[in-house]
């Protein structure tokens, strides 16, 4: 079946550097989206991608899916404490209503 | 804004209990989705339904059911809980694929822990 997943599992930054996430799927996916989980909470939307290649940007994250459809990637520019929790990409197989979720990267952003 | 209301935060449940786990959105949404998270292995889908009385398998069935009488609720069931389905079940709605951006609204979750 279908398979999605995340590199790097974990990720400690300090407050202020550079943060990306990879999201690669075993299959062609009709869209991809993100979410956040903080802490104790449960995953929120951030943001869905449906173009080969297409780019979104919001305020320091910059979202990109790729060419083939089967990859995407978050960058987070000048991480903030706010921003830690767990990201998570998700995306249905062409023709399909399952929503697959990646296996998360954990992020910690030390003050 | 949309609401999904899951029935329990927390329960706890003996080796053999008939389970059931609740799930209502206010929302009309016809996807309906229950996924469970343990670390390290992210959000698994067990079962979703894109409308009244129908019903999906996800990744992992194997051990639960589901029940989607009314629109609005998704019943997820442990017909004989296991020790191994110790964990944090999310259940979510979202509209179909069909009405463009379709983000996925999660209830808080039931910590379920089976002893």
């Amino acid at each position: 079946g279908q398979q999605v997943m995340q590199i790097p599992q974990y990720q400690h930054v300090q407050e202020g550097e550079d943060f990306t996430t990879y999201c690669n799927s075993s299959t062609t996916l009709s869209n991809i989206q993100w979410y956040k989980q903080r802490p104790g909470g449960h995953p929120v939307f951030l943001i869905q991608l449906v173009k080969s290649g297409e780019v979104k940007k919001q305020k320091r994250l910059t979202f990109q899916f790729g060419e083939a459809k089967k990859n995407s990637s978050l960058h987070i520019t000048a991480t903030q404490t706010t921003d830690v929790g767990t990201y998570f990409c998700a995306g249905p197989s062409s023709g399909t209503y399952k929503y697959i979720f990646g296996t998360g990267t954990r992020l910690k952003v030390l003050a | 804004d949309v609401k999904v209301t899951q029935s329990s935060r927390y329960l706890v449940k003996r080796t053999g209990e008939k389970v059931f786990l609740e799930c209502v959105q206010d929302m009309d949404h016809e996807n309906m989705f229950w996924y469970r998270q343990d670390p390290g292995l992210g959000l698994r889908l067990i079962y979703f339904s894109y409308d009244v009385k129908m019903k999906e398998k996800g990744d992992i069935p194997e051990g639960y059911s589901v029940s989607r009488e009314k629109k609005e609720r998704f019943s997820l069931i442990l017909e004989s809980a296991s020790t191994n389905q110790t964990s944090m079940y999310l259940c979510a709605s979202s509209l179909p694929l069909t009405a463009g951006v379709t983000p996925l609204h999660f209830g808080n979750g039931t910590r379920l822990t089976v002893t």
